[in-house]
């Protein structure tokens, strides 16, 4: 069965300081997809990135970056040069394709509570 | 952006009362689905569906739940007798196609009293 952990229940950082999310997952499944969302304090869930498991290429978006390696199972995201509106609960998210096909089952990890004080 | 609407934002309901919660999908998509968060706890899928019937369903979506797309627009999941432990943000989803990102509604915050 697939699994994601996000060991980092809460991170607490000032602004300007870079920040890393940490996820790591399982799954048996070789062809698979990873996702990032986030959670402002207004509930929303807002997609970030997919990342198919067949690129492994890093992903950078402004102050947004994604470290995927498949050694180690791991999806983890960097935030640089925190600011204030980036506090939020962030969730890593994994998705299985099943006959090649994915049926929108995404497991999410528990979430990590980013706080950035000004 | 095209927005997934969820309505309503909040239900409060008594026990064993029925409930039906509303989502307007985005235009385009064609697959559908139901994700709930009990406060404070990670998001949690029930259910998916496409073309209308469901595709997949998690060990929470029990007999007590259904969905439905009773036209083109509107996607609704009932809860017909609800229990206190229901209580959860309820999140509708939609997307293009399989493996695409989902696009999630603002969700509808249910409270079993």
């Amino acid at each position: 069965a697939q699994k994601v952990t996000q060991a980092q229940t809460e991170i607490s950082v000032v602004e300007k300081e870079d920040v890393t999310l940490d996820c790591v997952y399982e799954t048996r499944d070789t062809t698979y997809y990873l996702f990032w969302y986030k959670q402002p304090p207004s509930g929303e869930l807002v997609f970030l990135i997919r990342r198919n498991s067949f690129d492994e290429q890093n992903e950078i978006s402004g102050r947004y970056s994604w470290n995927f390696q498949k050694s180690t199972s791991s999806f983890n995201f960097t935030i640089t040069a925190s600011q204030v509106v980036d506090s939020a609960v962030y969730f890593c998210a994994l998705s299985e394709a099943v006959g090649g096909t994915s049926y929108g089952k995404l497991t999410f990890g528990q979430g990590t509570i980013l706080t950035v004080h000004p | 952006e095209p927005e997934v609407t969820q309505t309503p934002s909040h239900q409060v309901t008594q026990m064993g009362q029925e409930v039906i919660l509303r989502c307007v999908p985005i235009s385009n998509h064609l697959y559908f689905y139901w994700y709930r968060q009990i406060l404070g706890q990670k998001v949690e899928f029930l259910v998916s569906f496409y073309n209308n019937e469901i595709s997949e369903k998690s060990e929470i979506f029990d007999d007590q739940f259904s969905v439905e797309r009773p036209d083109g627009s509107n996607f609704t999941l009932k809860i017909r007798s609800t229990k206190l432990e229901d209580s959860a943000m309820y999140f509708c989803a939609s997307s293009l196609t399989w493996g695409e990102k989902l696009f999630f509604g603002s969700g509808t915050q249910l409270s079993v009293l």
